[in-house]
């Protein structure tokens, strides 16, 4: 199957901080990846979806200046959680699709971010 | 709207007997129904999707579902559980006249497997 990396695996910032996570699919072009948030015993929470070269849609309620995302290639898609504080902390998962309606997303491994 | 219900939160089996999932869901359009499983502090493992065709979806690890369109629904099961299989499933869909790509997810249903 497809393989999507994330980086960093882990993280622990300072309030006020920046923190970067990065998105890679490894064996296949990723047209569209969509980046997700999960609360402990939760089911997922859709925050965007972005299309290589273009900006990102955001769903309602995630403020588009605090988390940014970039998708500057097929294959590498960051988001940018811009002066981070403590109810940002969570498990940040993206997933990338190849595109087509019918196309499978593959998760990555996902990131655990507690911020001070 | 669209939407996935997993009914129960919690599912407990025997290792050897057999295990069922449950979800069922709303979509407009033909419905595009996918599968996966978390293990903890992973992200998400694909297990099976179905598309169109056969009802019965046979996917990894031994796992299939099956597409019911009159009950809406697309439960998991696997024939002989492993105490490997205890994870988090999570089932989801995408309208079929959804253009984005977009999953709608269940809330999640905990299996867990006893010895």
């Amino acid at each position: 199957g497809a393989v999507v990396s994330q980086h960093p695996s882990r993280v622990i910032c300072k309030s006020g901080t920046s923190v970067k996570i990065e998105c890679r699919s490894l064996d296949f072009q990723a047209t569209t990846m969509f980046w997700y948030r999960q609360f402990p015993k939760q089911s997922l929470m859709l925050m965007a979806t972005s299309n290589e070269g273009s900006k990102a849609t955001y769903e309602q309620g995630v403020e588009k200046d605090k988390f940014l995302i970039n998708h500057a290639s097929l294959t590498l898609s960051t988001l940018t959680v811009t002066s981070a504080h403590p109810e940002d902390s969570s498990f940040y998962i993206c997933s990338a699709s190849g595109g087509g309606g019918t196309d499978t997303q593959y998760f990555g491994p996902g990131t655990r971010l507690t911020v001070l | 709207a669209q939407s996935v219900a997993q009914p129960e939160d919690q599912v407990n089996v025997a290792e050897g007997n057999p295990l069922t999932v449950k979800c069922t869901y709303s979509v407009s359009g033909n419905p595009y129904l996918f599968w996966y499983v978390q293990y903890p502090n992973r992200g998400l493992q694909f297990l099976l999707k179905y598309i169109t065709g056969d009802n019965l979806v046979k996917g990894s690890y031994g796992f299939e579902a099956e597409f019911n369109k009159s009950q809406t629904s697309f439960h998991l099961k696997k024939p002989s559980a492993l105490v490997s299989d205890s994870a988090l499933y999570f089932c989801a869909v995408r309208g079929g006249s959804s253009n984005t790509g977009k999953l709608i997810f269940g809330q999640g249903t905990t299996l867990q497997v006893k010895p």
